[in-house]
């Protein structure tokens, strides 16, 4: 059983450029989390979705970044006109239930912006 | 608002050490505790939980209680080996409100030497 995909594992963008994350859930899960991680610091939540939703996007900073999970096909983050802050590591999580203690972690993409 | 404090690393232990990693917490309703550990180059896989007052989570020789009175849910091994070398989450989700978002602390990163 394949766990959490990520694609790309490393992404390098100029700043002003488009970054575009791509996030597969375990089979049978519905319920995806997009988190940040900044150098030496923790998780920060971004955004909840469930198919074709979004259930929670507090984390979320109001411009330049969307998220969508569609009916077919992975969950994306898009970070439009990237800059140089935007560097960090960004995992998705999925689950089956809303219950995020049985969260599933991805390997995560490492966005680098030059 | 919810947050959780972990001691600052690295910590470095020799084999067969004993390990402590410190974790208090602060949050207005009655959280869940988590351990989350990642590997280097990989994403968080939850290590152990507990959901109420002296509650002991464990998994894989490692454990923590959960302590309300002082606040702390303190990580524990009695004898690390190298394969432990990784970094260590502490995290709560504080479901009052219906919330489910969990808050991370910073991270602590464990170096075993041979």
């Amino acid at each position: 059983n394949a766990g959490v995909m990520q694609n790309p594992r490393h992404l390098v963008r100029r700043r002003g450029q488009e970054a575009r994350l791509r996030c597969s859930p375990m089979k049978g899960h519905s319920h995806v989390y997009w988190y940040r991680q900044l150098p030496e610091e923790g998780l920060k939540f971004m955004v909840y979705l469930q198919k074709e939703n979004i259930i929670d996007e507090s984390g979320m900073p109001k411009e330049r970044f969307s998220a969508e999970f569609p009916k077919e096909g992975p969950s994306i983050l898009r970070i439009q006109q990237v800059v140089r802050g935007d560097s960090a590591a960004y995992f998705c999580a999925s689950s089956p239930l809303s219950f995020w203690d049985e969260q599933y972690f991805g390997p995560g993409t490492r966005l680098t912006v030059t | 608002g919810d947050s959780v404090t972990q001691m600052e690393g690295p910590v470095t232990l020799s084999e067969e050490a004993f390990l402590t990693i410190n974790c208090t917490y602060t949050a207005t309703g009655y959280p869940s505790l988590f351990w989350y550990v990642q590997y280097p180059g990989e994403g968080l896989q939850l290590l152990l939980k507990a959901t109420k007052a002296d509650d002991k989570g464990s998994n894989k020789g490692f454990e923590a209680t959960y302590r309300k009175e002082t606040t702390s849910f303190h990580l524990e091994k009695g004898s690390v080996q190298v394969s432990d070398s990784a970094v260590y989450f502490c995290a709560l989700s504080d479901r009052s409100g219906g919330s489910y978002i969990p808050t991370f602390g910073r991270g602590t990163s464990l170096i075993v030497h041979p």
